[in-house]
């Protein structure tokens, strides 16, 4: 079945520091990947997407690329804030494929904390 | 776009109390809910969809039951609660344009003691 694997955290960074989180999936077919972020007790975010293959997706200075050759979806920002510390969450979502909803399967979670 | 509503924010119910968390959706019409569960230091597990009225599916079997009787509202319940069913309980939405991902509820904090 459908899985994606996150690197474990925490992860701990200064502030202005470049942060990459690993996401790699397993999944049949050309699915769609996506990064969600929660922010303590609150729920998830959308924070960026990407529905084929090489597509980059980006928001608020975060960027991910589709590899399909890798299988991964790495969350990527070059300068991160106090702000930008939450738990980050890749997800994929397989196509229709014969059923009307889009299941999306989470990979555990990434918790981030930037310090000043 | 759409709006989740979630309520209640926090809950603390005694072990064998019943359960009722309630979800409902604006902006949209026959939307896909979704219940998602994420147990402390864990990932999110889903508990149940729905593609429409009195139409639901269950992902894993459990002590919890889902029901959808109007189509913008979404229920999650339990007759009896164990400990195990504490957590933070998402309601999500899944938005019309296909591959724009989902909408989520701001959750329920479960505790059971």
């Amino acid at each position: 079945g459908d899985s994606v694997t996150q690197m474990e955290g925490p992860v701990t960074l200064s502030e202005e520091a470049f942060l990459t989180i690993n996401c790699t999936y397993t999944a049949t077919g050309y699915p769609s990947l996506f990064w969600y972020v929660q922010y303590p007790g609150e729920g998830l975010q959308l924070l960026l997407k990407a529905t084929k293959a090489d597509d980059k997706g980006s928001n608020k200075g975060f960027e991910a690329t589709y590899r399909k050759e890798t299988t991964s979806f790495h969350l990527e920002k070059g300068s991160v804030q106090v702000s930008d510390s939450a738990v980050y969450f890749c997800a994929l979502r397989r196509g229709a494929g014969g059923t009307s909803y889009g299941k999306l399967t989470f990979g555990q979670g990434t918790i981030l904390t930037v310090h000043p | 776009s759409q709006t989740i509503h979630q309520w209640p924010a926090t809950l603390v119910q005694p072990v064998g109390s019943p359960l009722s968390l309630e979800c409902t959706v604006e902006g949209t019409s026959n939307p896909n809910l979704y219940w998602y569960r994420q147990a402390a230091g864990r990932g999110l597990q889903l508990l149940f969809y729905s593609i429409g009225i009195d139409q639901i599916s269950s992902e894993v079997p459990q002590n919890l039951s889902a029901s959808r009787p109007q189509d913008r509202q979404f229920i999650l319940s339990s007759k009896k609660l164990l400990l195990s069913d504490s957590g933070f309980y998402l309601c999500a939405c899944e938005q019309e344009t296909v591959n724009y991902g989902y909408t989520f509820g701001s959750g329920t904090r479960l505790t059971v003691v």
